[in-house]
């Protein structure tokens, strides 16, 4: 069965530190990737995502995901994290290369961030 | 409006009772996706509809649980004879309008207490 895994499940950084969630899918074909953020009483928005092209991706407040298709990986990052990165994180993979194919989510990763 | 549309945003019921949760997607989005989020569970998928093809129910927990999608726009979730642990947030999703692969777009979400 299609799965994705997020290795970190709490992760606790002060202002400025390095962050990277890992992020691993269980499918062999094409598949579009997707990080989704969730801040404090928010509904859930992307944050980046990946479809074909470039396997590094940028997305909005800093963050950047790497596609490496032989690790079955697509792990978050950002250099410099602040207070307000403070939030849960979702990784989300779709099969095939339409817009057909349901989404499937990992567990999430909760980020709390020192100031 | 703009965004996905959710209601009730909180919904108190008593255990036994049936309840019913509305989602309206984003005009002219062809998939609409369920999910249900647990403290510690991340985003568990429920059902998938696409267009007018049959919805895939693959992570419907129980028979329970149903799901209606009526016209290609609206959809309901029904939950017959709730139990405390069906308490939880419902999230409604949709996406899809154009061509390729575009991401989901997600409600605020039900908040369902089973008391």
């Amino acid at each position: 069965a299609q799965s994705v895994s997020q290795h970190n499940h709490h992760v606790i950084l002060s202002e400025a530190a390095s962050l990277e969630l890992g992020c691993n899918y269980s499918y062999g074909g094409t598949v579009n990737l997707f990080w989704y953020v969730q801040y404090p009483g928010q509904h859930l928005q992307l944050l980046l995502k990946y479809f074909s092209g470039d396997p590094l991706v940028k997305g909005i407040k800093g963050f950047e995901a790497e596609f490496i298709k032989s690790k079955f990986s697509f792990n978050l990052r950002k250099p410099s994290v602040q207070w307000s990165d403070t939030a849960e994180y979702f990784c989300a993979v779709k099969h095939g290369s339409s817009n057909t194919g349901k989404l499937i989510f990992g567990q999430g990763t909760t980020l709390q961030v020192k100031p | 409006g703009a965004g996905v549309s959710q209601s009730p945003s909180n919904k108190v019921t008593e255990k036994g009772k049936d309840v019913e949760l509305r989602c309206d997607p984003i005009s002219g989005h062809t998939a609409l996706y369920w999910y249900r989020q647990s403290l510690g569970q991340g985003l568990e998928f429920l059902i998938y509809f696409q267009g007018n093809s049959a919805p895939d129910k693959s992570g419907l927990p129980s028979d329970r649980f149903s799901a209606e999608r009526t016209g290609g726009s609206v959809s309901t979730l029904t939950i017959q004879r709730t139990q405390q642990e069906d308490s939880a947030v419902y999230l409604c999703a949709s996406s899809g309008k154009g061509q390729g692969v575009t991401e989901a777009f997600f409600g605020q979400g039900t908040r369902l207490t089973v008391v």
